[in-house]
């Protein structure tokens, strides 16, 4: 029982590169989130998803897109990534609205 | 005035004392609350959530929500030098769907 996993745990970009940083969870959770930490900023939503094939935006979607593939797995897309980006990465999953949330291990990701 | 306010310290309290953490929220209808505590460089792990007004005790930690004053607390008595982390406070408020709200966190750190 793994929890949640995220890959990579590391990435550099240049400006104006594409990635996706992935996630799956095997605690057969309902909803999953990705968030973005900064120093002294706290952890801000970029997207979440409540269920399988729904997602919605959090308070600072601009610049990313996400995919819920299946109940397991949910990534988070940089189309064109900006050295604002530069950000340590969560994903997150809880059972439903109970919001009890269970984080994986994080992306450190730098954009130069 | 931010959603969610904590002291982001560090409080620095002996080992064996008593520490005292406090996070204050705006959303007065917010029904459930979250600490998390965070070791640097790893990801946000959950050590106790309240829903009802009072205390919420599990082993050396104890949560106590204060609707009324909008305020949540987290006490760690018998503090060891490996609770040193941030601590963050974390509120569902009664709106915005699966969105929970988390402070910047207070750094603890605890002398030996």
């Amino acid at each position: 029982n793994a929890g949640v996993t995220q890959t990579p745990k590391f990435q550099v970009l240049k400006t104006g590169q594409s990635m996706t940083l992935q996630c799956a969870q095997d605690m057969n959770h309902n909803s999953m989130y990705w968030y973005r930490q900064d120093p002294g900023m706290g952890l801000r939503l970029i997207y979440y998803s409540a269920s399988e094939g729904t997602t919605d935006k959090g308070e600072v979607p601009n610049g990313y897109n996400v995919s819920r593939l299946n109940k397991r797995e949910f990534s988070l897309r940089l189309e064109s990534a900006a050295p604002s980006q530069t950000s340590v990465y969560f994903c997150a999953s809880s059972r439903g609205l109970a919001g009890e949330q269970y984080f994986g291990p994080g992306t450190r990701l730098t954009v130069t | 005035q931010k959603e969610v306010e904590q002291n982001s310290g560090p409080l620095s309290v002996p080992e064996g004392a008593i520490a005292s953490l406090n996070c204050t929220y705006s959303d007065r209808g917010s029904q459930s609350f979250f600490w998390y505590r965070q070791y640097s460089g790893k990801s946000p792990e959950l050590i106790m959530f309240i829903y009802s007004n009072g205390d919420k005790e599990d082993g050396r930690f104890t949560a106590q929500l204060n609707k009324a004053s909008q305020y949540v607390s987290l006490l760690i008595r018998d503090s060891q030098p490996s609770d040193s982390a941030t601590y963050l406070c974390a509120v569902k408020p009664p709106t915005g769907g699966f969105k929970t709200i988390f402070g910047a966190g207070t750094r603890l750190f605890v002398k030996a």
